[in-house]
């Protein structure tokens, strides 16, 4: 069945870092691929998304480009800020009968350091 | 708009005990979820609806009822709780298949002793 692996964490930075965090997925059809983030004590919030292939999603600086051939949606940000330090969730849509189901990847903790 | 609310935000309960779990949306979605968090699990989904009148399973249904007699309110009753139960509780809603984007509550923790 469709589901989504991504990098274990947790990932620690230092303010100004590159940020990297893997996520590949295995679906059958062409399914809408998203990152949610979780800051502490909160529900998730949408980050950015990408419906087809090619795509990139962007939003505060984050970017993931939806890659069929690799079945990869890696999230990228340039300079990391203490702010950013959140669980970051990799998830694909799941058309099932009369609405999409998200399928999530375990999440990856975000530690930024000053 | 409140977005999506849910109450309590913490609850203990004895194993055996009986709690409903609310979750109100003020964002006119038809379709709403409910998931549960454990650490390192991800997110499961346990139940959704469609629609006032309509649900249907998800993931890991079992051990937990829904209703939605109103297009606001999806609540979630656990009737027997077991301390597997032990977890955090999501709800979240979105417009339509279309825009597929999900919004989610703040959550209820429960611990199960």
């Amino acid at each position: 069945g469709n589901s989504v692996t991504q990098m274990e964490g947790p990932v620690t930075l230092s303010e100004e870092a590159f940020l990297t965090i893997n996520c590949t997925y295995t679906a059958t059809g062409y399914p809408s691929l998203f990152w949610y983030v979780q800051y502490p004590g909160e529900g998730l919030q949408l980050l950015l998304k990408a419906t087809k292939a090619d795509d990139k999603g962007s939003n505060k600086g984050f970017e993931a480009t939806y890659r069929k051939e690799t079945t990869s949606f890696h999230l990228e940000k340039g300079s990391v800020q203490v702010s950013d330090s959140a669980v970051y969730f990799c998830a694909l849509s799941n058309y099932g009968g009369a609405t999409n189901k998200l399928i999530f990847g375990t999440g990856t903790l975000l530690a930024v350091q000053p | 708009n409140a977005g999506v609310t849910q109450t309590p935000k913490f609850r203990i309960l004895k194993i055996g005990q009986s709690m409903t779990l609310q979750c109100t949306q003020d964002m006119n979605h038809n379709y709403m979820y409910w998931y549960r968090q454990d650490p390192g699990m991800g997110l499961k989904l346990i139940y959704y609806s469609v629609g006032a009148g309509i649900t249907d399973k998800g993931e890991v249904p079992n051990g937990y009822n829904v209703s939605r007699s109103t297009t606001e309110d999806f609540p979630l009753r656990l009737e027997l709780a077991a301390p597997s139960q032990t977890s955090v509780y999501f709800c979240a809603s979105s417009y339509s298949t279309s825009d597929e984007t999900q919004y989610f509550g703040p959550g209820t923790r429960l611990l199960v002793l």
